[in-house]
């Protein structure tokens, strides 16, 4: 059974403190993770899609990295208004039907002026 | 309107009425999806069409019931809910082409069953 595994659940930073989010996964075989940003009361925001193990790709403050068992969302000097959950998702290679995507609890990330 | 957009926002019914959430996309994609969000737990698949086919979690009540009569719009209808259905009901859809198969959501709808 697919399975996807967030730590911390919870994350409270000074502003400016820079710290990492992870992902652990396990999957029959993956076709892509993504994380999502998430605001109380709203939709899931999307923010990456990694695919394949080595590859990053960054948006601002936030940087997602990818290997063969976990993903990392690294958040550099953030600010308040990054506070929210962070959502990992992943996606299974065998998928014929539909786009399943499997989510993890998520990390509620407050960061402090 | 733009992306995903879901109606109503918030929602209060009691256990013995008949309700409809909407859901329609504005980003010509060929996929949508059905997801309850609760407190504490991850996002829970209800329900796909993808491609006019309907795909199901055998674990959701029959008192949910999906509509998808085009590629833009998807209904939940709901019925005789219990207070543990309370919720956030939430929509995607998403392209089924390629590699890329991100899901893009809507606002959701916070539902009350009192």
């Amino acid at each position: 059974e697919d399975q996807v595994t967030q730590s911390p659940e919870a994350l409270r930073l000074q502003e400016g403190e820079s710290s990492s989010l992870n992902c652990s996964y396990t999957v029959s075989g993956l076709r892509g993770l993504f994380w999502y940003r998430q605001d109380p009361g709203k939709g899931p925001e999307f923010l990456f899609t990694l695919y394949s193990a080595g590859e990053e790709k960054e948006k601002e403050r936030l940087k997602a990295t990818l290997t063969k068992k976990e993903s990392f969302l690294h958040i550099t000097a953030p600010k308040p208004e990054d506070s929210a959950t962070y959502l990992c998702a992943v996606q299974v290679a065998e998928e014929t039907s539909g786009s399943r995507l499997t989510f993890g609890e998520g990390t509620q990330l407050t960061v402090n002026p | 309107e733009t992306g995903v957009t879901q109606t109503p926002r918030h929602l209060v019914m009691g256990m013995t009425n008949k309700k409809s959430l909407k859901c329609e996309q504005h980003l010509g994609h060929n996929a949508m999806y059905w997801y309850k969000q609760s407190a504490k737990k991850p996002l829970e698949l209800m329900f796909v069409y993808s491609l006019e086919e309907r795909v199901e979690n055998n674990s959701v009540p029959s008192r949910f019931s999906p509509e998808c009569p085009n590629s833009s719009h998807l209904f939940l209808h709901l019925h005789t809910l219990q207070p543990e259905d309370s919720a956030l009901y939430l929509c995607a859809s998403s392209q089924l082409a390629g590699n890329s198969y991100e899901q893009y959501f809507g606002p959701g709808t916070r539902l009350t069953v009192t």
